[in-house]
């Protein structure tokens, strides 16, 4: 079976500009889950969606949402991007949402300039 | 004070040596423990889940402290492809949030 797949791989914006990460959980999973890791850090959660809706929010501002869709699939967005943004992107799926174990994907690492 | 904290390292190990090291946690109520392993610019992956009996698998053994909050774990017979960072994450009683320590990374050398 397929694991979590996520697109863009990679990309560059600049400073003000908006963008859109995608993510397909793993068949079966219902729960999506967002996290921002920063180089030389640990991930940071960002958002939790299970059945299309959100289930959790980490400390980041309004520019931050997200959405999750009747197949599972996921977006974040990201507006007003700032220089402070540029990390790797990553999601991660579980079956449900409380206690499970979370499988994640590549990421995509997106860079402001 | 972070909510997981870790020594980011990095420990240089001799190939086939044994090395532990620690991870601490704030919040009492954490419910799961996980170390997770991350590779230079790739992904984290699931390395095991820490059990309050403590659990082995091959070469890694980790541990739970609840009364002093920490999680261990421990690699015997170290090898050259266990060189990478590896994450203490907590799972918090509510919902399915997973909260990282920084990292601790190792070096294993031949």
């Amino acid at each position: 079976d397929a694991g979590v797949t996520q697109s863009p791989t990679h990309l560059i914006k600049t400073r003000g500009q908006q963008v859109t990460l995608r993510c397909s959980p793993i068949s079966g999973h219902k729960s999506v889950s967002w996290y921002q890791q920063v180089l030389g850090q640990g991930p940071q959660f960002i958002f939790q969606y299970y059945e299309k809706e959100e289930r959790g929010r980490g400390n980041f501002p309004d520019r931050f949402s997200a959405r999750q869709f009747p197949n599972y699939s996921s977006e974040l967005n990201v507006n007003a991007l700032l220089l402070g943004d540029s990390a790797l992107y990553l999601c991660a799926s579980s079956f449900i949402t409380k206690g499970e174990t979370q499988y994640f994907g590549p990421g995509t690492r997106l860079l402001v300039l | 004070r972070k909510e997981v904290e870790q020594d980011p390292g990095p420990f240089n190990v001799p190939e086939g040596a044994t090395v532990a090291f620690n991870c601490t946690y704030s919040n009492s109520a954490s419910q799961s423990f996980f170390w997770y392993r991350q590779d230079c610019r790739k992904e984290p992956k699931l390395l095991m889940s820490v059990y309050s009996s403590g659990n082995e698998d091959g070469r890694f053994t980790a541990q739970l402290n609840r009364a002093s909050q920490y999680i261990s774990l421990l690699i015997r017979d170290s090898k050259l492809s266990d060189s990478a960072t590896y994450l203490c994450v907590v799972n918090q009683a509510a919902g399915n949030k997973l909260t990282f320590g920084g990292g601790t990374r190792v070096l294993v050398k031949p």
